[in-house]
């Protein structure tokens, strides 16, 4: 059975860094593209950052040179490195297998970006 | 960035009725490889979102089959033939074929 399962979030003041992890079962999450999407709170949802099977990494403009995707394949675990938090990345935050197609989702992990 | 449009932003059906969502992109989805890469998803209350349609009209493994997915180019629709109380949520479309993707506002479904 597939299975994500984030953690890692919680209350950090602004220009505060934060590791976000989600541990994957059921699948090899390098052999996937694997994803983050965020959802501030009463708001729709936001595609955040991406990594490919071959190790490529995307991020979207709001979170470039900010934010770090990676994967530690021995651990079958997605990892979401944040740095230089904002009051506006205030959100949960939910990874998800695929790139757009995004089949499996965990339950997510709340941020907050507060003082 | 594409942007995605979604009409109506909330939607109030009888049980039983059909719905329909419309969802337009800013920009022709339709990718060189002949694939348009047009993706719906729900959010029910309390949860995480869930695919429902890939590729414009693909259901995802164990979606009822009264939902379906139409359009090509810009201009997409998914409609739930009949609709059920387990349908309430958010329904999201999203655009796969250039980075970033993009999500829709969402439509709101509620039972009358």
């Amino acid at each position: 059975e597939v299975q994500l399962v984030e953690s890692g979030g919680g209350l950090i003041q602004p220009g505060g860094s934060l590791r976000l992890s989600c541990a994957a079962s059921g699948f090899t999450v390098s052999s996937n593209y694997m994803s983050w999407v965020r959802q501030a709170p009463g708001k729709g949802l936001e595609w955040v950052s991406v990594i490919y099977s071959g190790g490529s990494t995307y991020y979207a403009d709001s979170v470039k040179g900010r934010f770090t995707i990676s994967r530690d394949n021995s651990k079958n675990t997605l990892y979401l490195q944040m740095n230089s938090l904002r009051a506006e990345d205030t959100a949960v935050y939910y990874c998800a297998r695929g790139r757009y197609s995004l089949d499996y989702w965990g339950q997510g992990t709340l941020v907050t970006v507060s003082s | 960035d594409i942007v995605m449009t979604q009409t109506p932003l909330s939607l109030s059906v009888t049980p039983g009725q059909p719905a329909s969502i419309s969802c337009k992109s800013s920009q022709s989805l339709l990718h060189s490889d002949g694939k348009t890469y047009l993706y719906w998803y729900l959010q029910k209350p309390g949860q995480s979102p869930q695919l429902l349609i890939y590729e414009v009209s693909s259901r995802f493994s164990g979606v009822p089959d009264r939902f379906s997915g139409s359009g090509s180019g810009t201009d997409f629709t998914l409609k739930i033939s009949r609709v059920e109380a387990e349908d309430v949520g958010v329904y999201y479309c999203m655009q796969g074929i250039h980075l970033p993707g993009t999500f829709g506002q969402g439509t709101k479904v509620e039972i009358k």
